[in-house]
Parts: structure tokens; C-alpha cells; sequence
């Protein structure tokens, strides 16, 4: 089975601190993606990767970046954690599209709230 | 862009019952993917079922199956025999089959199994 680790389950930060999210991933995908989840939202994609020091922006990217140095391992970074970042924070990964459409695993979610 | 749309943001079904859950889509293109997947409290969100676009059979999963209308852009997902099991979140997804394997999300619909 697929295994997608989220480092935390629940976070509380600070305003304006930088903030670390970690996701690890064990079945040597390559694509890796951080979504943000909020009621009556739905998931919204912050950014994606297909390899290792490659990302893409998704719909919501602004206020966040992402870190790709290795490929089992994608880290969301909050530069300076505001309020309206407080959310359900969902790691996925995926092989390509050669894989015949392979669909996206996810890991179980960090909950982080911004004080 | 692509867009999902779920009108129901919440569904209730008595236990043993059949209940279908609503999904529209927006898209241009030909060749994509339809998932449904399934969020218990948990968190852990679990693939449920998965259509491709350019079958024209409707996806079956033991108890779970779709409803796909290409013409339409209507997904929608069955449940028959409703188990206590099935209370979750449920969200309805796109991908395209080609580029970028972002998943496009739905709002949701929370589903409640009344015993």
C-alpha cells in the first residue's frame, strides 16, 4: 500500500512565523502535491512537483512555497503564517501519466491553526 | 479552467438504503478522469471510484457505481445497501488526462447514515 506520511496531525503557530509542513512519500512517485482544504471549498492546489527541484503554482499559491530536494519528500513552507491560513492542509502523491492514470494518495492531513 | 460543481452540500440516507450524490463539471476538453473519493473523520481521503472519460461504461465498485453523462458533464456517484460505514465527506474530482495531474475538486457533500 501507498504510503503518505503528513509529519504533523495538528499545528498551532503564530502570526507572522515561518512554518514548516512535511510530507514523505513511499512509492517513489513523482508527482507530489500540497492542497488546502476549507468548508464549502473543497481542496484547492497550492503547488505541485513532477521531480525532484521542479514545482509548479496551483489556483492558490500566493503566501506559500514549496520545497522539493528530494523525491520522496515535499515540504510546504508558510514565509510569514497569517490568520487566513488557517486550514486542513492534505499532502498527495501520484505516479505519471504513464501509469495509466494512476490516481493521487493522500496523507491523513495536518490541521493547522495560526494564532 | 476546469470547474466541479457539487449542489448538495449535505445528504442523508436511512441504513440499507440507496442515495446518489450530485457532480457537474465545466471542461473543453475530450479526454479526462472522474474520480470520487471519500473523506470519513478520520481524514484519510480514500479513492471510491474512478471513470475514464473515453469509456462509455459507467465505473462499478461492489456497492458504489456512477452515473456518467459525457454530454451532460454530470458524475454522479450511487450508493446502494448504505452502511453505517459510509458516513463521510465525499468529494467529486477532474483530471485531465494530459499536462499537469492537478485533481479539481467539487465542494463536497457530507453524507449522514441514519441507523
Amino acid at each position: 500500500d501507498v504510503k503518505v506520511t503528513q509529519s504533523s496531525r495538528y499545528l498551532v503557530k503564530r502570526t507572522g512565523e515561518k512554518v514548516f509542513l512535511e510530507c514523505v512519500q513511499d512509492m517513489d512517485h513523482e508527482n507530489m502535491f500540497w492542497y488546502r482544504q476549507d468548508p464549502g471549498l473543497g481542496l484547492r492546489l497550492i503547488y505541485f512537483s513532477y521531480d525532484v527541484k521542479m514545482k509548479e503554482k496551483g489556483d492558490i499559491p500566493e503566501g506559500y512555497s514549496v520545497s522539493r530536494e528530494k523525491k520522496e519528500r515535499f515540504s510546504l513552507i508558510l514565509e510569514s503564517a497569517s490568520t487566513n491560513q488557517t486550514s486542513m492542509y492534505l499532502c498527495a502523491s501520484s505516479p505519471p501519466l504513464g501509469g495509466g492514470g494512476g490516481p493521487q494518495h493522500f496523507g491523513d492531513g495536518t490541521r493547522l491553526s495560526i494564532l | 479552467a476546469q470547474t466541479v460543481t457539487q449542489s448538495q452540500p449535505e445528504m442523508s440516507v436511512q441504513e440499507a438504503e440507496t442515495v446518489t450524490l450530485s457532480c457537474t463539471y465545466d471542461t473543453s476538453e475530450s479526454d479526462y478522469y472522474l474520480f470520487w473519493y471519500k473523506q470519513p473523520p478520520s481524514r484519510q481521503m480514500i479513492l471510491v471510484i474512478r471513470q475514464e472519460a473515453y469509456k462509455q461504461q459507467n465505473a462499478t465498485e461492489n456497492r458504489f457505481s456512477v452515473n456518467f453523462q459525457k454530454a451532460a458533464k454530470s458524475f454522479s456517484l450511487k450508493i446502494s445497501d448504505s452502511q453505517l460505514g459510509d458516513a463521510a465527506m465525499y468529494f467529486c474530482a477532474y483530471r485531465s488526462a494530459m499536462g499537469a495531474q492537478k485533481l479539481v475538486f467539487g465542494q463536497g457533500t457530507r453524507l449522514t447514515i441514519n441507523p
